[in-house]
C-alpha cells in the first residue's frame, strides 16, 4: 500500500523568499513521485514528477524537487516565490494500478 | 487549451436527495476518474471508467455510488441518497492512455464541485 504526508497544511511566506513544502512517502513498490498544484478555482495540475534518473527534477514555474530514497521524501523546493504561486499544492506516489495517492494537500500563502 | 470542465460548481442537498455531478472530460480522452477531497483531508480515489465499464474502485465507491458516461461527451457521478458525510469536493480527471510509469500520461484534472449536503 502507499501513503503520503504532508505535514504542514498551511506556509505562509514572504514574496522573494525561499520556500520548502514537505512530502513523505511510503510504498511498496517502485516509487513514482508526483506534485500538483492547484489554483483558486481551478483543477489539479501537473507540476513536476520523479519517474526514475536524477533524483533532482525541475517542473514547471521554477519549482524543483528533490527524492531522498532514505528519508524517503520528495519536498518541493523554489527559491524565490511570487504572489502567484499562492495556491494549494498536492504531493503524490503512484500505486501498483497506476493510480496516484495524495496527500492532503499544502496551502501555499505568499504575502507581499 | 482543451480542458476537463465540471459542473454545477457549487450544489447544496438535503440529506438523503439524489445529486448527479458532470463531468466533461478532454474530447479524445479514454479514461475518466472521480476522486473526492473532504475538507482538510486527503484527495481520495474514487472510480476509474473506460469502456463503458468501471475498471476499479476504492472502498468508498459503495452501492450509492454509480458512474455513467451517458453520450459522447459527459461523465457523470450519481450519489443516490446522500448523506451528511457525503459532503465533498468531487474532482473529475480524464486521461488518454492509462499506462505504467515509463509511459506516464498526465492526469487533467477538472476545477471540482463542492457538494454540501445539509
Amino acid at each position: 500500500a502507499q501513503s503520503v504526508t504532508q505535514l504542514d497544511s498551511q506556509v505562509p511566506v514572504f514574496e522573494e523568499a525561499p520556500v520548502e513544502l514537505r512530502c513523505n512517502y511510503s510504498s511498496s513498490v517502485s516509487v513514482y513521485l508526483f506534485w500538483y498544484v492547484q489554483y483558486p478555482n481551478q483543477g489539479l495540475q501537473l507540476l513536476l514528477k520523479y519517474l526514475s534518473g536524477s533524483t533532482l527534477v525541475k517542473g514547471i514555474n521554477g519549482f524543483e524537487a528533490e527524492f531522498n530514497k532514505s528519508q524517503t521524501s520528495f519536498h518541493l523546493r523554489k527559491p524565490s516565490v511570487h504572489i502567484s504561486d499562492t495556491a494549494e499544492y498536492f504531493c503524490a506516489v503512484l500505486g501498483g494500478s497506476y493510480i496516484p495517492t495524495f496527500g492532503r494537500g499544502t496551502s501555499l500563502i505568499v504575502h507581499p | 487549451e482543451p480542458e476537463v470542465t465540471q459542473t454545477p460548481s457549487h450544489q447544496v442537498t438535503q440529506m438523503g436527495q439524489e445529486v448527479i455531478l458532470r463531468c466533461v472530460p478532454i474530447s479524445n480522452h479514454l479514461y475518466f476518474y472521480w476522486y473526492r477531497q473532504i475538507l482538510g483531508q486527503k484527495v481520495e480515489f474514487l472510480v476509474s471508467f473506460y469502456n463503458n465499464e468501471i475498471s476499479e474502485k476504492s472502498e468508498i465507491f459503495d452501492d450509492q455510488f454509480s458512474v455513467e458516461r451517458p453520450d459522447g461527451s459527459n461523465f457523470t457521478l450519481k450519489i443516490r441518497s446522500t448523506k451528511l458525510e457525503d459532503s465533498a469536493m468531487y474532482f473529475c480527471a480524464s486521461t488518454f492512455l492509462a499506462g505504467g510509469p515509463s509511459s506516464y500520461n498526465e492526469q487533467f484534472f477538472g476545477p471540482g464541485t463542492r457538494l454540501t449536503v445539509l
